[in-house]
């Protein structure tokens, strides 16, 4: 099945920074999302993207389909950003909705 | 519009025991998901229906099985319940599946004692 691998699994911000998430992945995809998983558990949409690029205020992010990529921007961050952020892909050659998730990548920012 | 409900929030079981979750999709979607995240083994996909039919299923035993009603609501049931079943369960709702964006309830939490 389809590979997906986030980087950095890691990483510590102090307020105000800019960071940039990568997510790679091994196949044809015909759907990409990224969350941010909340305390509690949900995960909470920030952006399907199965190819080109889409902002949303502080964040924004891109995907290359045809070199199985994608990146993930956030600027200015702020200490609510902090928690664990997903890539998920949907590989063409799966059938209906499942999406293989990478292992996350844990963002920490300080004040 | 109501996002993903998922029923109960929190889940306490013994060994032994059988349980059964329910997730009521987003009004006017037909595909619901479900997904087990450990520490240890990440977020996998364990089913999906659509249309009242099983469509896809991931590599888990069959202690996990699943339906759907005609108004695309679903249940997962784990039977004979391990402590290894100790977990997050998420589902997930979208318009028909495939390529489609998908929307996460907030879990449920089981533990297994």
């Amino acid at each position: 099945g389809i590979q997906v691998e986030q980087s950095p699994p890691d990483l510590i911000l102090q307020e105000g920074a800019n960071s940039t998430l990568r997510c790679n992945f091994s196949d044809s995809v015909n759907n990409l999302q990224w969350f941010h998983q909340n305390p509690w558990g949900q995960l909470i949409n920030l952006f399907y993207i199965p190819s080109g690029t889409k902002q949303n205020g502080r964040l924004s992010a891109t995907t290359v389909a045809t070199e199985r990529y994608s990146l993930l921007y956030i600027s200015s961050s702020q200490t609510t950003d902090s928690g664990v952020y997903f890539c998920a892909v949907g590989g063409e050659e799966t059938s209906g909705s499942r999406l293989t998730f990478g292992e996350g990548t844990q963002l920490t920012v300080n004040p | 519009k109501a996002g993903v409900t998922q029923t109960p929030r929190y889940l306490i079981k013994t060994r032994g025991q059988q349980v059964t979750l329910s997730c009521s999709p987003i009004s006017g979607h037909r595909s619901v998901s479900w997904y087990q995240q450990t520490p240890g083994q990440g977020l996998q996909f364990l089913f999906e229906y659509f249309s009242e039919t099983q469509r896809n299923k991931g590599n888990f035993p069959g202690r996990f099985s699943g339906r759907q009603f005609s108004n695309s609501r679903s249940e997962m049931n784990v039977s004979t319940l391990e402590l290894g079943d100790s977990a997050l369960y998420l589902c997930a709702s979208s318009f028909q599946g495939a390529g489609n964006e998908q929307f996460f309830g907030p879990g449920t939490r089981l533990t297994v004692l």
